[in-house]
């Protein structure tokens, strides 16, 4: 079965400041990716996707992830990040083909010092 | 257009009792999901339902059950409430296809005294 492992629990981060944070699965085979967003309050939305072509995905707010196979990760990014992407953020993962579920990780929560 | 709708917004039981959430898509989705959302867990697949007349087990359905009553309506039903129950309960559908998104409800905070 498909498992999603985010490293990072709670991250601080000062405005202007870039931004990592991991995420890896374990599956042995094709996988759509997925990492969304939930601010305070409200519920999740898509931040970006993969299924296929170009490994590097630009998303919504000037995110991005870099899906690497040969490491099972899909990290995502942010070059300067802004005190309103102060959030929990999570991956998820679906095994293609397999079945229709879609697993999450445990989320990363990521607070912005204005 | 609402998208996903969830029912109700709060609930507080009392240990034993039973109750129905309720969620609904107008959006033609096949696929719903209930998932349930704890500090620190994350994101916890209940049960999904890849189509109408389907229902599949996620990664914690004990004390659960579902019923896909048509297209829109996935309904998520505790027998016998647990405090273990305590959780925000989140619906979401997508389209069929491995790489369609997932649209969520508002959530439902169930307490469990």
């Amino acid at each position: 079965a498909q498992s999603v492992s985010q490293h990072n629990h709670h991250v601080i981060l000062s405005e202007a400041a870039s931004l990592e944070l991991g995420c890896n699965y374990s599956y042995g085979g094709t996988v759509n990716l997925f990492w969304y967003v939930q601010y305070p309050g409200q519920h999740l939305q898509l931040l970006l996707k993969y299924f296929s072509g170009d490994p590097l995905v630009k998303g919504i707010k000037g995110f991005e992830a870099e899906f690497i196979k040969s490491k099972f990760s899909f990290n995502l990014r942010k070059p300067s990040v802004q005190w309103s992407d102060t959030a929990e953020y999570f991956c998820a993962v679906n095994a293609r083909g397999r079945d229709d579920k879609i697993i999450f990780g445990k989320g990363t929560r990521l607070h912005i010092l204005p | 257009n609402a998208g996903v709708t969830q029912t109700p917004k709060f609930q507080v039981l009392k240990t034993g009792q039973s109750m129905t959430l309720q969620c609904a898509q107008d959006m033609n989705h096949n696929s719903m999901y209930w998932y349930r959302q704890d500090p620190g867990m994350g994101l916890r697949l209940i049960y999904y339902s890849a189509s109408e007349g389907t229902t599949d087990k996620g990664e914690v359905p004990n004390g659960y059950n579902v019923s896909r009553l048509n297209k829109r309506e996935f309904s998520l039903r505790l027998e016998s409430a647990a405090p273990s129950q305590t959780s925000v309960y989140f619906c979401a559908s997508r389209s069929s296809g491995g790489f369609n998104e997932q649209f969520f409800g508002p959530g439902t905070r169930l307490t469990v005294l």
